[in-house]
């Protein structure tokens, strides 16, 4: 596709549910990353990816959250046993090149998750 | 944690006026991105700015990086109903793992 694309755009779940996100980089980027936004403040990094391999998870509040992206394509956040306070707008981007630096990052327009 | 910090929190201008919003940080940076949010919309790239770069133009957006006070702005110019957004700043350090780290942003509303 021309863009990042997100689904599903929005999610309502119940507490103690498990949720999956996907993310479909645009086509060839070897970099995709997972942010999550919080009503009124800026993306909180999570994790992200050269490839398939994961380079960096420090982001990840917890064991509950994990993202795979086993053929270095579609990517999939997961958050287990959700409580409401992981509800936010979940962000998926992606860079031609590995890692942010000089790169222009490019984001999908995010899956807003609530968790009642 | 977020490494930059947008200054001011919001703004409030008319059409025409020219809009500043400033970003400051803590540890040295590889560059700077500044990116826009519309509401309920994705976030956009408006400009880079590399850490041996001053200045920087694209359009009505005019970015400036000084390195010594670590901080950073924007300026739009003859600013327009569609520019109300919100506005980023992201770092990148590459001590940092090479990702982008972002602020809290800058509220702008543009009125008619």
């Amino acid at each position: 596709g021309a863009g990042v694309s997100q689904s599903p755009r929005y999610k309502v779940t119940k507490r103690g549910q498990d949720v999956a996100l996907r993310c479909d980089p645009i086509s060839g980027h070897v970099s995709l990353y997972w942010y999550r936004q919080a009503l009124g403040q800026g993306p909180e990094f999570l994790t992200y990816f050269n490839y398939e391999a994961q380079q960096d998870k420090s982001g990840l509040p917890n064991d509950r959250f994990s993202a795979e992206r086993p053929e270095g394509s579609i990517s999939t956040l997961t958050i287990q046993r959700t409580e409401q306070r992981d509800s936010a707008m979940y962000r998926c981007a992606s860079s031609s090149r590995t890692g942010a630096s000089g790169n222009t990052i490019y984001f999908g327009e995010g899956s807003w998750l609530t968790v009642v | 944690s977020q490494q930059g910090e947008e200054d001011p929190q919001a703004l409030s201008i008319q059409e025409g006026e020219n809009a500043t919003m400033n970003c400051s940080y803590k540890t040295s940076i590889n560059n700077l991105q500044w990116y826009r949010q519309n509401s309920g919309r994705g976030l956009v790239h408006l400009i880079l700015i590399r850490s041996n770069e001053r200045e920087k133009h694209s359009g009505r957006l005019r970015v400036t990086l000084d390195t010594s006070k670590k901080s950073s702005s924007l300026l739009i110019t003859a600013s327009r109903a569609a520019d109300t957004a919100s506005y980023f700043c992201a770092t990148v350090r590459q001590a940092a793992g090479n990702k982008l780290t972002f602020g809290g942003g800058t509220r702008v509303l543009v009125k008619p």
